[in-house]
């Protein structure tokens, strides 16, 4: 139990266009996702909170209009990286939790690569 | 201000080799949650335990046990006679009962090279 899906794995776009990643939980009901964004040999960095049906909660220095999250049902929320540049590069981790829960589960991660 | 370290960047065993992974953590609040991630070179984290503020008791899976001291505000994680599949980034994170979202604070992780 506790499957957190993420597409696509691995993502290369050019500058300028926009990109979509998808997080689902795909035997629970997820009251909460985070996303995370990763530098290599860095730890995890929390980008913003989504709760279903809500606004998400962005951490910090995270720019909202550049990093688009939207949390449309109990098992789905999604990423969209506007305008990508090549800083925006990087590993994108979705994580789910449960009501009640206290543990996250995590989707694989997506590779962004912004040319 | 919540903060959790891993002072060990990175460790390099030789299998069978027993290891600890430190992890020392800080918070005012009186309930909160501790966890243990395991990160392989897929990148995928993968949930290993979580251990309560109000529960000491210490935990063994089979080659992996965690040892919880709150005098000295530290939960580490050892692996005995440790195995090549072993080698991951290790990350601790603490979350806090008062966070209605669960926010997990991540410890830089530690990287665990077992050699054949």
């Amino acid at each position: 139990g506790a499957v957190v899906s993420q597409h696509p794995s691995r993502v290369i776009c050019k500058s300028g266009t926009s990109v979509k990643i998808e997080c689902r939980s795909l035997d629970f009901q997820a009251t909460t996702m985070f996303w995370y964004r990763q530098f290599p040999k860095q730890s995890l960095m929390l980008m913003a909170t989504s709760n279903e049906g809500s606004k998400a909660t962005y951490e910090q220095g995270v720019e909202k209009d550049k990093f688009l999250i939207n949390h449309a049902s109990l098992t789905l929320s999604t990423l969209t990286v506007t305008s990508a540049h090549p800083e925006d590069s990087s590993f994108y981790i979705c994580s789910a939790r449960g009501y009640g829960a206290y543990e996250q589960y995590f989707g694989p991660g997506t590779r962004l690569t912004v040319t | 201000a919540q903060k959790v370290t891993q002072a060990q960047t990175e460790i390099s065993v030789v299998e069978k080799e027993d290891v600890t992974l430190d992890c020392v953590y800080e918070t005012r609040d009186t309930t909160y949650y501790l966890f243990w991630y395991k990160q392989p070179p897929s990148g995928e984290l993968v949930f290993l335990i979580r251990r309560n503020s109000f529960d000491e008791q210490n935990e063994i899976s089979g080659r992996y046990s965690w040892n919880f001291q709150k005098s000295t505000s530290s939960f580490n994680f050892t692996i005995t006679a440790s195995q090549v599949v072993d080698s991951a980034v290790y990350f601790c994170a603490l979350s806090l009962r008062s966070s209605n979202t669960g926010k997990l604070i991540f410890g830089q992780g530690t990287t665990l090279q077992v050699k054949p």
